[in-house]
């Protein structure tokens, strides 16, 4: 079956510095792709949709230069977190929806996440 | 006032037996309703999904079911394994949009 794949699955830094998570759909194309972080015992929260070819839109709260999307191939999104802080410390998921699905019952897919740790 | 509520919040079965998850949603107009399975760490995956027709829906020891109008979902577990031990989430789509439960978490004990 469609599989999507981030990379990477976990990763520590330094405050202040930038991480860059990774979101591929392996063998379908994905004109959207969707990012999510995910707090302990909480639901996935939607921060924004990534659009082939055009700007990200983000959800409301979500700082858009803070986290930076682009999605420069039709199978790959790319998150960056910038000036990261301890609070941004989340598990992030990535989903996409295969291109050509029926809008109502097309199957979304999600990565593995990532596991982001900012000392 | 989150759309979708999950229950139990959690719950500690014993292997073999069988549970049941609830989802009770608020979501208008409603397109369809998906079951995923979250192991802890990964990412989501698909159990079932659920349009507005469809009443009742497997996926091998997972029985899903829909009322519509009750706006209620639940999730069968049969014969529960330690590996069903997971979060599992109700999402649901309206107006092009998800809204996602907090999940279920069920742990299997032997």
């Amino acid at each position: 079956g469609a599989v999507v794949s981030q990379h990477p699955s976990w990763v520590i830094c330094k405050s202040g510095t930038s991480v860059k998570i990774e979101c591929r759909s392996l063998d379908f194309q994905a004109t959207t792709m969707f990012w999510y972080r995910q707090f302990p015992k909480q639901s996935l929260m939607l921060m924004a949709t990534s659009n082939e070819g055009s700007k990200a839109t983000y959800e409301q709260g979500v700082e858009k230069d803070k986290f930076l999307i682009n999605h420069a191939s039709l199978t790959l999104s790319t998150l960056t977190v910038t000036s990261a802080h301890p609070e941004d410390s989340s598990f992030y998921i990535c989903s996409a929806r295969a291109q050509g699905s029926s809008r109502n019952t097309g199957e979304l897919f999600f990565g593995e996440g990532s596991r982001l740790t900012v000392l | 006032k989150n759309q979708v509520e999950q229950s139990p919040q959690s719950l500690i079965i014993l292997e073999g037996k069988n549970c049941t998850l609830q989802c009770n949603y608020t979501v208008s107009p409603f397109s369809n309703l998906r079951w995923y399975k979250q192991d802890t760490g990964r990412g989501p995956v698909s159990l079932t999904i659920m349009t507005f027709s469809e009443n009742t829906k497997s996926n091998g020891r997972y029985t899903a079911t829909l009322d519509a109008d009750t706006k209620q979902s639940s999730l069968h577990i049969t014969a529960s394994q330690l590996s069903d031990s997971a979060s599992y989430i109700c999402v649901v789509k309206g107006n092009n949009r998800l809204a996602f439960g907090k999940g279920n978490q069920v742990v299997v004990i032997p």
